[in-house]
């Protein structure tokens, strides 16, 4: 079994500072890790995955997020946040690639200015 | 990129009603298309997969004589809730994989949100 704990349901940054949204996951065997974006009236997008290669994964529009086992976390970051960046994200798991995908209850990222 | 569309994008209904979501990969054919629900604050919840041509697969706890789903062909998936309640309104929304793609490749389509009265 899988879960996905996301910490904070919103999370304000000014534009130009850093980007964090937690991730902590628990599964019973070698997790898949994804983190998803949600632009309002569109579909999830991919941003990003682990896949059991480096720990350190780099996604799409500048964000990144880092596989830590011992912690059983899945960060997201982004070094400067930008206005289009305001939408809600999801870090999800998979039992080592299988079909089934578990998600977090996801997180609205606000960036002011 | 690969676009998945859904149908109808919002839908009110009186209770004791049917009503039925498409689910279309427009620019690829999707050998499987998954259905996901999602409550208020709450997370996804994969309701059932549906492979081209056979039944469906249901997760634990998912009436499928309430939440039917045809997978018809390459580009169309429907989900239909018979009989619907107050209880069953929430946010619908799928998903498709291409063949040959790996497993957690999924490309989802915008969402239903269903409201039944």
């Amino acid at each position: 079994a899988q879960s996905v704990t996301q910490l904070g349901s919103h999370v304000s940054v000014s534009e130009g500072a850093l980007v964090l949204l937690r991730c902590n996951y628990s599964s019973s065997v070698p997790p898949y890790l994804f983190w998803y974006v949600q632009y309002p009236n569109q579909g999830l997008q991919l941003l990003l995955k682990y896949t059991s290669a480096a720990t350190l994964v780099k996604g799409i529009n500048g964000f990144e997020a880092e596989f830590k086992k011992s912690e059983t976390s899945f960060h997201l970051t982004k070094p400067s946040a930008h206005m289009s960046d305001a939408a809600e994200y999801f870090c999800a798991v998979s039992p080592g690639g299988g079909n089934k995908l578990t998600f977090g209850t996801g997180t609205q990222l606000k960036v002011e200015l | 990129g690969a676009v998945v569309s859904q149908h109808p994008s919002w839908v009110i209904c009186k209770s004791g009603t049917s009503v039925k979501i498409e689910c279309r990969s427009l620019d690829f054919q999707a050998t499987t298309m998954f259905w996901y629900r999602q409550f208020p604050k709450q997370s996804l919840m994969l309701m059932a997969t549906s492979n081209e041509g056979s039944k469906a697969t249901y997760e634990q706890g998912v009436e499928k004589d309430k939440f039917l789903i045809n997978h018809a062909s390459l580009t169309l998936s429907t989900l239909t809730v018979t009989s619907a309640h107050p209880e069953d309104s929430s946010f619908y929304i799928c998903s498709a994989r291409e063949p040959g793609q790996t497993q957690e490749t999924q490309y989802f389509g915008p969402g239903t949100r269903l409201l039944v009265l």
